[in-house]
């Protein structure tokens, strides 16, 4: 069974900090993902990376950035926390060339809350 | 603009009844179509879509694509209180690279 894992189920943060946001996938898949989730909005794609060291840009990227030094680790850091980014963070993983073939699996999630 | 649009937002029913979940789209390149059930936690895969007119079925939950009309539905019969959730459409185009982009969700509450 693929697993994904976040590394804080909830977080409160303060405005101006720097917020590190990680994730762990243990199914050797080339693609991860961030998504934020807001009621009423779903969810959005902030980021996501095909490769180590590779990373794209999703539809909402301003106020973060992430890194991916391993296969399979994919962090999503605010630079400076602010209160518009409280939400519920998600990540996930798939196959690459595949996802059209196979879902894509996430973890459960990371709520943050920026004070 | 890619665009991918679920309805309702909300819906309330009660045990035993059966519901239909709508999502419609509108991306090129269209490449599959995917739904999840969300319940507290991480949204858990159902259905897969690539071609239109198959049913896809798991126990009380069916779906299916229409790729000429540019939607699909799941249905839920018999629904139950553990069907309470946030169903979640999702669509896969080749110009997003690998990503999902996702519908608003419908919150699903199944009264006693």
């Amino acid at each position: 069974d693929v697993k994904v894992t976040q590394s804080s189920r909830y977080l409160v943060k303060r405005t101006g900090e720097k917020v590190f946001l990680e994730c762990v996938q243990d199914m050797d898949h080339e693609n991860m993902f961030w998504y934020r989730q807001d009621p009423g909005l779903g969810l959005r794609l902030i980021y996501f990376s095909y490769d180590v060291k590779m990373k794209e840009k999703g539809d909402i990227p301003e106020g973060y950035s992430v890194s991916r030094e391993k296969k399979e680790r994919f962090s999503l850091i605010l630079e400076s926390a602010s209160t518009n980014q409280t939400s519920m963070y998600l990540c996930a993983s798939g196959l690459r060339g595949r996802t059209y073939n196979s879902p894509l699996h996430f973890g459960n999630g990371t709520r943050l809350t920026v004070t | 603009e890619d665009k991918v649009v679920q309805s309702p937002l909300s819906l309330v029913v009660h045990e035993g009844d059966t519901v239909t979940l709508n999502c419609s789209y509108e991306v090129t390149n269209f490449r599959s179509l995917l739904w999840y059930k969300q319940e507290k936690k991480a949204p858990t895969f159902l259905f897969m879509l690539t071609s239109s007119g198959i049913e896809k079925k798991s126990g009380r939950l069916s779906s299916i694509l229409d790729k000429k009309e540019l939607f699909s539905i799941l249905n839920i019969t018999a629904t139950q209180t553990g069907d309470s959730a946030i169903y979640l459409c999702a669509v896969l185009n080749s110009n997003s690279g690998y990503a999902l982009n996702f519908g608003k969700g419908t919150s699903l509450l199944v009264t006693p």
